[in-house]
């Protein structure tokens, strides 16, 4: 199994403020890597693929970027909607992973 | 517009068998490239994917619930159908359905809680 592990697990941010999630992957998985949005009792919103591009109509403040075993989610200026939990997935072999999830919380 | 419809019981005995189907409207399950995964989601905890069916209907697993687990497509109805067997109280969770098309989990749909419990 590919193991996916996110850092940190909880991030306490300000509106405004610049912010990157990682993610790690236990080998590599090429570029096939996708970060995902959760708001409470909803389903996840697909943002990123493909490490770094970006699905239609979501906003240019979220760039996501590596490849291999590295990656990171940034939000340039963080927004009151962007308040989450964001999940990185990869899909590069038989059985996908989600990482454990990264909540970003108001400070 | 693509959508998907998750459907199956709010209640589960321990032991027993669960049955899941997501319906899709929008796009047919024959389309090239198309699959349909199933992720399931604790209470307050993590996103697991558990399986994919696609389109020429290949099939993916999750190895840790492959032997509980069995996926497959009515093509006719155009539902996924996810059945998990031996159920127990730690299948607690919100079941998921999403739609692959570009190779990623593009849509998805509502939820669906299922709570296993005597």
């Amino acid at each position: 199994d590919i193991q996916m592990t996110q850092s940190p697990s909880t991030l306490s941010a300000s509106v405004g403020d610049r912010v990157t999630i990682t993610c790690r992957a236990s080998q590599s998985v090429s570029s096939w890597l996708a970060w995902y949005q959760q708001k409470p009792g909803k389903a996840p919103k697909l943002l990123i693929y493909k490490a770094s591009t970006l699905q239609s109509g979501v906003p240019s403040r979220f760039s996501g970027s590596g490849s291999g075993t590295e990656f990171t989610l940034t939000i340039s200026s963080l927004q009151p909607d962007d308040f989450a939990t964001y999940y990185c997935q990869q899909y590069n072999f038989y059985s996908w992973t989600f990482g454990q999830g990264t909540r970003v919380e108001i400070k | 517009q693509i959508t998907l419809k998750e459907s199956g019981p709010s209640l589960v005995r321990p032991t027993e068998t669960l049955t899941v189907t997501c319906s899709l409207s929008g796009l047919s399950l024959t389309t090239s490239g198309v699959g349909v995964a199933w992720i399931r989601q604790p209470p307050g905890k993590a996103l697991e994917w558990l399986a994919l069916i696609y389109w020429d209907d290949d099939k993916r697993y999750s190895p840790s619930l492959k032997s509980r687990v069995t996926i497959t497509q009515d093509t006719s109805k155009n539902q996924v159908v996810l059945t998990m067997t031996n159920i127990d109280p730690v299948d607690t969770a919100t079941y998921y359905c999403a739609l692959r098309l570009r190779g990623v989990l593009d849509f998805w749909g509502q939820g669906t809680l299922v709570t296993v419990s005597s």
